[in-house]
């Protein structure tokens, strides 16, 4: 099983509505993250989880706030987000930092 | 992190011609140098991969080159097909994660 998967893969919001996206993996990978993904950009980097333990934080704005309940799963909470957040977002997986990154399919998520 | 700079933005082949994209990365420390596939609605999905310790390595129809002196990598895919039709990204790791080029559009036309 070589597979991330993600759900919802749609979700429209409100600015005032509470979310989460969700993520799971069982390849016994450690390493888990989150990416943003606007429209014919490449993936950017939000929340790296090593070994359960928020390792990176690329000064995410708190209004976006990943949990990582166990090896298997990350979660990303979502609260008061802008329209500007609309966007891809996307999970993925690696044995070890910096290599070999599973992706999944991602969320599409549209703020209004 | 360090830059990845990928060219051409786009790229039109047509049915059976190679296409070749090509990535720069400035991190002497960069070891690991993946490519990625997005066809639209999806994840990108890792089609190819190598190490600075290799200079080329071939799966198929595509086939990955590392110039670790200039720093620079390449992907090439042959006989193309409509299927191949997706945005790829160039990768290579620095610091805690990998760095992304900005991607290359790659349409073939039938």
């Amino acid at each position: 099983d070589t597979e991330v998967t993600q759900t919802p893969k749609h979700l429209v919001m409100g600015m005032t509505n509470k979310k989460s996206l969700k993520c799971e993996q069982h390849m016994g990978h450690r390493a888990m993250y989150w990416y943003k993904q606007k429209a014919k950009k490449p993936p950017e980097l939000m929340f790296v989880y090593s070994y359960e333990k928020l390792s990176i934080n690329e000064s995410v704005p708190s209004r976006f706030s990943p949990e990582c309940p166990n090896s298997s799963l990350l979660n990303l909470h979502l609260h008061a987000l802008q329209p500007e957040d609309s966007a891809l977002y996307l999970c993925a997986s690696s044995q070890a930092h910096r290599e070999k990154l599973f992706f999944g399919s991602g969320t599409q998520l549209s703020v209004l | 992190g360090e830059n990845v700079e990928q060219h051409p933005s786009t790229l039109s082949v047509q049915e059976g011609d190679s296409a070749v994209i090509k990535c720069t990365y400035s991190d002497s420390a960069s070891n690991y140098f993946p490519w990625y596939k997005q066809e639209l609605g999806k994840g990108p999905q890792l089609i190819i991969d190598i190490r600075s310790n290799v200079g080329e390595k071939k799966d198929q129809r595509i086939a990955v080159t590392l110039n670790k002196t200039a720093k620079h990598f390449s992907l090439h895919i042959t006989e193309t097909q409509p299927e191949d039709s997706a945005v790829y990204f160039c990768a290579a790791n620095s610091g805690y994660a990998l760095n992304f080029g900005k991607g290359t559009s790659l349409l073939v036309t039938p």
